[in-house]
C-alpha cells in the first residue's frame, strides 16, 4: 500500500526563485493539505486541497499556492523565496480518518 | 485563531517508566485532537486521536484523555521503551479529521535504558 509521497526529498534555492514541490496522495484519499515545519517547531498549516479546490488555508502569503490534480496529487509553488522559507514541507492526505504525512521536502534557501 | 501550547518541551524517563505531555487549546470549537510521533528525519505518523464526544481512548501502551470543560488533553504512554524515543506533538482541529490541524510545539522524549 503506497503512502503518501513527495518528490524532491532535498531542494537548495537561492532567494528570490520560485520552487514547485509534489505530492502523491495515499490511495483513496482525495483530501491533500500541506504543512511547513520549521526546525524544531510543529508543522503549521499552509493549506488544503478538495476536489482540485483550495478549501482552507493558514497564514501564509499569497507567494504560496498550489493546485490539485484530477487523480488528487498536488503541487505546492512558492514565488520570490525567502531565507525564512528554508524549513520541511510536509503533504498530508486523507479521507475521513484523519492524515497520513508524507516524508516531507527539505527546502534550505541560500 | 486557535493556538494549541503543549508541556513540556522535553521529556527524560527511565526505561519501564510511564510518561504524560499535556497539552491546551483554545478554540472551544475544536472537536479531533491527534497526537504525533515524529522521529529523526522521519515524519510524523499518527499514533492515536480521540473526538470531542469521547473522554478517553486507549491502544495498547498507550491512552490519551481529553477534558473539554478545561480544554486540555494528554497523552500517556506507559511502560516506556527506548524505541518509544521521539518528539511528539499534539493537534487541534474544529473540523473534525480533515479539518486543518493546529499542532503544539512538540515533546522530545528520551527513554533511557
Amino acid at each position: 500500500d503506497a503512502g503518501v509521497t513527495q518528490s524532491p526529498t532535498h531542494l537548495i534555492k537561492t532567494r528570490g526563485q520560485q520552487v514547485t514541490l509534489r505530492c502523491s496522495p495515499k490511495s483513496g484519499h482525495d483530501t491533500v493539505s500541506w504543512y511547513q515545519q520549521a526546525l524544531g517547531q510543529g508543522p503549521q498549516f499552509i493549506f488544503q486541497y478538495y476536489e482540485e479546490e483550495e478549501r482552507q488555508r493558514g497564514n501564509f502569503p499569497d507567494r504560496f499556492s498550489g493546485h490539485q490534480f484530477p487523480n488528487y496529487s498536488s503541487e505546492l509553488n512558492v514565488n520570490a523565496l525567502l531565507l525564512g522559507d528554508s524549513a520541511l514541507y510536509l503533504c498530508a492526505s486523507s479521507f475521513a480518518k484523519g492524515y497520513t504525512f508524507g516524508s516531507g521536502t527539505r527546502l534550505t534557501v541560500v | 485563531g486557535e493556538n494549541v501550547e503543549q508541556h513540556p518541551s522535553t521529556l527524560s524517563v527511565q526505561e519501564g517508566d510511564s510518561a504524560v505531555i499535556k497539552c491546551t487549546y483554545s478554540d472551544s470549537a475544536s472537536n479531533y485532537f491527534p497526537w504525533y510521533k515524529q522521529e529523526l528525519g522521519k515524519r510524523p505518523q499518527l499514533i492515536i486521536d480521540i473526538r470531542s464526544n469521547v473522554g478517553e481512548k486507549k491502544d495498547q501502551r498507550i491512552a490519551v484523555t481529553l477534558n473539554k470543560t478545561a480544554k486540555h488533553f494528554s497523552l500517556h504512554i506507559t511502560e516506556t521503551q527506548p524505541e518509544d524515543s521521539a518528539v511528539y506533538f499534539c493537534a487541534a482541529s474544529r473540523g473534525g479529521s480533515q479539518g486543518n490541524l493546529i499542532f503544539g510545539k512538540g515533546t522530545k522524549l528520551s527513554v533511557k535504558p
